[in-house]
């Protein structure tokens, strides 16, 4: 089943912060973020594993709710080039390797 | 290094016509995957290999697709006879290993037309 992400759309500023969410209502093993640019092919952000761990580099960081079945992804003083459409990918236990991409998030940073 | 590498980039058909796509995965990466893309939605994933052989191609509709993995490194997805309804860009993507822990890297995609 596909995970769902909230919001389905966002408008930032320049500077601003902002929260994308990811739910699945299957047990998960892993949680990918990937963000894509229009007409181009979607690009790696991180990787977390069941454990509740938090990963992040630069301004972009992320958690992982085991128990809860969630991850969120957070923006933090966003910046032009964060512009794109992120999504999450969940693997289930057993079968981890096989990804299975949310609904997406469209971000879009103005001046 | 170099990236995963799909052709052709665009393609238009008519339907009932049939396609191929190419995909040469990153050197060395023994998983690869086709996902099929519709305008707006989140990649899905069509068939998965792991060297030569297919892990899951439980969401493949076999009726008209068809992909293969030659000798574990090149892969083609064929398509015959296109519906309208496959109009979307198919991405495909490679991974080191097999377990879920490691990312994926993308193609540019292939951009399908059917009219």
């Amino acid at each position: 089943q596909q995970p769902v992400q909230s919001p389905q759309a966002v408008i930032l500023r320049e500077g601003e912060d902002a929260v994308i969410n990811c739910s699945s209502s299957k047990a998960l093993y892993s949680v990918h973020w990937y963000r894509q640019k229009h007409g181009e092919a979607p690009v790696f952000l991180m990787i977390l594993l069941k454990g509740g761990e938090q990963k992040g580099h630069e301004k972009i960081s992320a958690s992982f709710n085991e128990k809860k079945q969630q991850s969120s992804l957070y923006l933090t003083a966003s910046q032009l080039s964060y512009s794109g459409t992120y999504f999450c990918g969940t693997g289930r236990s057993g079968t981890a390797s096989k990804l299975t991409f949310g609904t997406g998030t469209r971000l879009q940073v103005t001046l | 290094e170099a990236g995963v590498a799909q052709s052709p980039r665009y393609k238009i058909i008519e339907k009932r016509q049939s396609v191929a796509f190419w995909c040469n995965p990153i050197s060395g990466h023994a998983t690869l995957y086709w996902y099929q893309q519709i305008l707006g939605q989140g990649p899905k994933l069509l068939i998965q290999f792991q060297n030569n052989g297919v892990v899951d191609d439980s969401q493949l509709p076999k009726d008209r697709f068809s992909a293969e993995r030659l000798k574990g490194v090149d892969s083609t997805l064929k398509i015959q006879p296109a519906k309208l309804e496959d109009s979307a860009v198919y991405l495909c993507a490679s991974s080191p290993g097999t377990g879920g822990r490691e990312k994926l890297f993308f193609g540019s995609g292939t951009q399908l037309s059917v009219l």
